[in-house]
């Protein structure tokens, strides 16, 4: 039982690339979430599927678009990276059983953009 | 809006001795309250949750939180401190059964043997 997997670990763009964030949890959980982690300013949400076939904006979703491939995998892309979204990105899962209100948080992947 | 204060950016506490990092929060409805450990270069850990009943609630590795409704503040506590508690500790709100979760900016807790 992995709990929730991000890949890749690190990465390095330029300006103006494009790159995808991959997220898989093997915990049969309804909702997942992205996050970004900023130097001072915690944990802010992008974007959050509360079920399979559903997104939703978070507090931050400018330059990002993501997919529920299924249940156990949703993606964030950057289409065209600015130096601004250089952060730490962060996937969580929660599930749906009662009182299982708590998140389930993946290692990050850390974006440098130059 | 919901938002979350943690009013210190790092707290020092000898080992052994009680520790406290401070959260309050400001919100319309019933709040869901977490807390939530980061040790370096790893991602979020949950400790503990308030969501209904009784106003102290225990969690995880001896921690224990306090919910105060009437000064909106969910405390983080811990009777005797650790060195391996050194730490990022995050508090965070919900509003919606753990949907949507506001950060505060994190407290750095330094434990010293």
């Amino acid at each position: 039982n992995a709990g929730v997997t991000q890949t890749p670990k690190f990465q390095v763009l330029k300006t103006g690339q494009s790159m995808t964030l991959q997220c898989a949890q093997d915990m049969n959980h309804n909702s997942m979430y992205w996050y970004r982690q900023d130097p001072g300013m915690g944990l802010r949400l992008i974007y959050y599927s509360a079920s399979e076939g559903t997104t939703d904006k978070g507090e931050v979703p400018n330059g990002y678009n993501v997919s529920r491939l299924n249940k156990r995998e949703f993606s964030l892309r950057l289409e065209s990276a600015a130096p601004s979204q250089t952060s730490v990105y962060f996937c969580a899962s929660r599930g749906l059983a009662v009182n299982s209100y708590e998140q389930y948080f993946g290692p990050g992947t850390r974006l440098t953009v130059t | 809006a919901q938002s979350v204060a943690q009013p210190e950016d790092q707290v020092n506490v000898a080992e052994g001795n009680p520790l406290t990092v401070k959260c309050t929060y400001s919100v319309s409805g019933n709040p869901y309250l977490f807390w939530y450990v980061q040790y370096p270069n790893r991602g979020l850990q949950f400790l503990l949750k308030y969501i209904t009943g009784d106003n102290l609630v225990k969690g995880s590795y001896g921690f224990e939180a306090e919910f105060n409704k009437s000064q909106t503040s969910f405390h983080l506590k811990k009777p005797s401190a650790l060195v391996s508690d050194s730490a990022l500790y995050f508090c965070a709100v919900s509003l919606e059964y753990g949907n949507k979760l506001v950060f505060g900016a994190g407290t750095i807790l330094r434990v010293k043997s």
